[in-house]
């Protein structure tokens, strides 16, 4: 099973700075398999980024992912106040298909 | 637009069992697989596994086999999941996602069951 960390945990920001998410994995992804996730209190997670840097349908170009290899980055490049939420990645791989365990971006 | 809509919360006590639908729309239902994702309280997302709409193929995470079990009724475009022996642990918020044409990522999330387990 390919174990995906996530760092930091939590990132406190302010509105108008730059996200960088990192999400490390335990085996090389077969054609960056990467994908990522918000995911706001109460609600479903939503798909912003597959393929390791595709836009979703919808999602904003401020969201943009990068990587290759074990090593992947979700950038937001200027945080507006919808963005505060937390952001999960998810490999798919490999079966079984795991997320990593959240990174939460907060207001500062 | 495609949505999937979830069945409401379940309160269950220790031993039972509980069935979730997720009822889809808007597409063709046996195109895409339908994954299911567990959140238990606090806690991140955790792949259940996947069933294929056009075969019924499922195929389960190692943590979730024996008691789970996901189902289908391609007649009114519903993916079912079913929790036998039900244990506290189990308390969740349970997910049910459409899996991209081909490929394993989810584009499309239902609401999310709550499933609570106490006595």
């Amino acid at each position: 099973e390919i174990v995906l960390t996530q760092s930091p945990g939590t990132l406190s920001l302010s509105p108008g700075e730059r996200a960088t998410l990192s999400c490390r994995a335990s085996q090389s992804l077969s054609s960056s398999y990467l994908a990522w996730y918000q995911q706001k209190p109460g609600q479903a997670p939503r798909l912003l980024i597959y393929g390791t840097s595709s836009r979703a349908t919808g999602i904003p170009d401020r969201f943009s992912g990068s990587g290759s290899g074990t090593d992947f980055t979700l950038t937001i490049s200027r945080l507006e106040p919808e963005d505060f939420a937390v952001y999960y990645c998810q490999q798919y791989g490999s079966s079984p298909w795991t997320f990593g365990q959240g990174t939460k971006v907060e207001i500062k | 637009q495609v949505q999937l809509v979830q069945s409401g919360s379940e309160l269950k006590e220790p031993g039972a069992s509980v069935k979730v639908s997720c009822k889809a729309s808007a597409y063709t239902f046996t195109t895409h697989g339908v994954g299911w994702v567990r959140q238990a309280p606090g806690q991140g997302l955790e792949w259940m596994g996947w069933i294929a709409t056009d075969t019924g193929n499922p195929t389960y995470a190692q943590d979730f086999t024996g008691r789970f079990v996901f189902s289908l009724d391609t007649s009114v475009s519903t993916a079912y999941l079913q929790i036998s022996s039900l244990k506290a642990e189990d308390t969740a918020v349970y997910y049910c996602a459409r899996k991209a044409r081909g490929i394993g990522f989810f584009d499309y999330w239902g609401q999310g069951t709550l499933v609570t387990v106490s006595s």
